[in-house]
């Protein structure tokens, strides 16, 4: 099984609300991915956890707030967003250590602040 | 500098026809993987390849580490090929994890 799931499909916000993105993966690994995808852009990478730990964060404002609270979940809280953070975002998951490092990705979820 | 160049942007093809695109990186990778992402948006993972051949079906992918390309195959196109693919790779000396994308092969087929 090398699914990724995440909640919700679609999110529609205001500027002042606060919402959760959630990403659950089963197949054992021990990292975990968010990344940020614009319209007719590639995806660029947010944040890296690896064994729950946060081990990278590129430059994101702080109106993102990742949090990993086991091995197989992963959130991503948002908090006064604005219109331009309007994007897919997505979740991957990997190994870490040791063996093909293939990161598989989530359906991602169509954030559109308002 | 470009660290992942894909070409070509655009590509229209018949359905049935065969097409190569191509990823050049800017250094060694410990990662290279090829993505399709559907009009949906999942990216689809089609190969880890950072060096040597994979053939999956009609697919199939080179790595050649050392003079720092990748090419993708795609035999007797079909219309569900469409969509856009990504290369993405992590290098040497980069942050574990990071995935660098290129900018993407954007594949129409025709019926």
């Amino acid at each position: 099984d090398t699914e990724v799931t995440q909640t919700p499909k679609h999110l529609v916000m205001g500027m002042t609300n606060k919402k959760s993105l959630k990403c659950e993966q089963h197949m054992g690994h021990r990292a975990m991915y968010w990344y940020k995808q614009k319209a007719k852009k590639p995806p660029e990478l947010m944040f890296v956890y690896s064994y729950e730990k946060l081990s990278i964060n590129e430059s994101v404002p702080s109106r993102f707030s990742p949090e990993c609270p086991n091995s197989s979940l992963l959130n991503l809280h948002l908090h006064a967003l604005q219109p331009e953070d309007s994007a897919l975002y997505l979740c991957a998951s990997s190994r870490w250590y040791s063996g093909e490092k293939t990161q598989y990705f989530g359906p991602g979820t169509r954030l559109l602040v308002l | 500098g470009i660290q992942v160049e894909q070409s070509p942007p655009d590509l229209i093809l018949q359905e049935g026809a065969n097409s190569t695109l191509r990823c050049n990186f800017s250094d060694s990778v410990n990662n290279l993987q090829w993505f399709h992402q559907n009009p949906w948006g999942q990216l689809i993972n089609l190969f880890y390849i950072p060096s040597g051949t994979k053939q999956n079906g009609r697919l199939s992918a080179t790595t050649v580490a050392t003079e720092r390309y990748s090419l993708l195959y795609i035999s007797s196109s079909q219309t569900t090929d469409s969509g856009v693919y990504f290369c993405a790779v992590e290098l040497v000396g980069g942050s574990q994890g990071n995935l660098i994308f290129g900018k993407g092969t954007k594949l129409s087929v025709k019926p």
